[in-house]
């Protein structure tokens, strides 16, 4: 099945760790998205790539790093210097920039 | 950015088709109304997008105004499983594309 996979569902973390989300599409996608989605809330951008090894910073990019050395993965880590970690991370790819958006499911941080 | 404005909530009875309204008046001329929805602590589903014309797909169909200042997605035939958070957002130009979900609007489909 062609799709966007996160991994794991859900993941708890002490205060003053690094942690790395993964995302992976099969879809053969260029394009890919990190957001960040807190209660009640709308997505936020953090980071997106378009090619290999080239990504930029979203909305709110402070306290998080990315890496794009493969087609198909944009893991995301949350530094300890992210002040509210504690949310739900969405990854998404698209053919390009001018195409629609798919969602993987998500991987829900629990900071402490 | 293009805002958009939905109401917060809506009921929709199982079976009927369900009519869910977004305002945008601010959106400019070469920019995209697009739709997600999403399940309770799941990723958004894309659902359908446009930009002058009427869409249709397997999913839904969008209505868009001809000053393109508001729109409607419509579900022919709402069941259960419709019950979610629907989000109208128009996609900007910059930031790769990026996506601005706001408070959407929260369709309860009722037996």
């Amino acid at each position: 099945d062609g799709g966007i996979t996160q991994s794991p569902k859900y993941l708890f973390r002490k205060e003053g760790q690094n942690v790395t989300l993964s995302c992976e599409q099969n879809l053969n996608h260029d394009a890919m998205y990190w957001y960040r989605q807190d209660p009640g809330q709308g997505l936020r951008l953090i980071y997106y790539s378009q090619i290999v090894n080239d990504f930029q910073k979203g909305d709110i990019a402070e306290g998080y790093s990315v890496s794009r050395e493969k087609k198909e993965s944009f893991p995301l880590t949350v530094t300890s210097a992210q002040k509210n970690p504690t949310a739900f991370y969405l990854c998404a790819s698209s053919r390009g920039y001018s195409y629609e958006q798919y969602f993987g499911p998500g991987t829900r941080l629990t900071v402490t | 950015d293009a805002k958009t404005t939905q109401p917060p909530s809506m009921d929709c009875a199982e079976g009927r088709a369900a009519n869910l309204p977004c305002n945008h008046s601010t959106i400019s001329g070469n920019e995209y109304v697009y739709w997600y929805r999403q399940i309770h602590s799941q990723g958004p589903q894309y659902i359908i997008h446009g930009l002058k014309n009427n869409e249709t797909n397997e999913m839904a169909s969008l209505i868009i105004t001809e000053d393109r200042k508001s729109s409607t997605l419509i579900l022919p035939h709402a069941t259960l499983r419709d019950t979610a958070v629907y989000y109208c957002i128009v996609r900007v130009d910059n930031q790769g594309g990026k996506l601005i979900f706001g408070q959407g609007t929260e369709l309860s489909v009722k037996p």
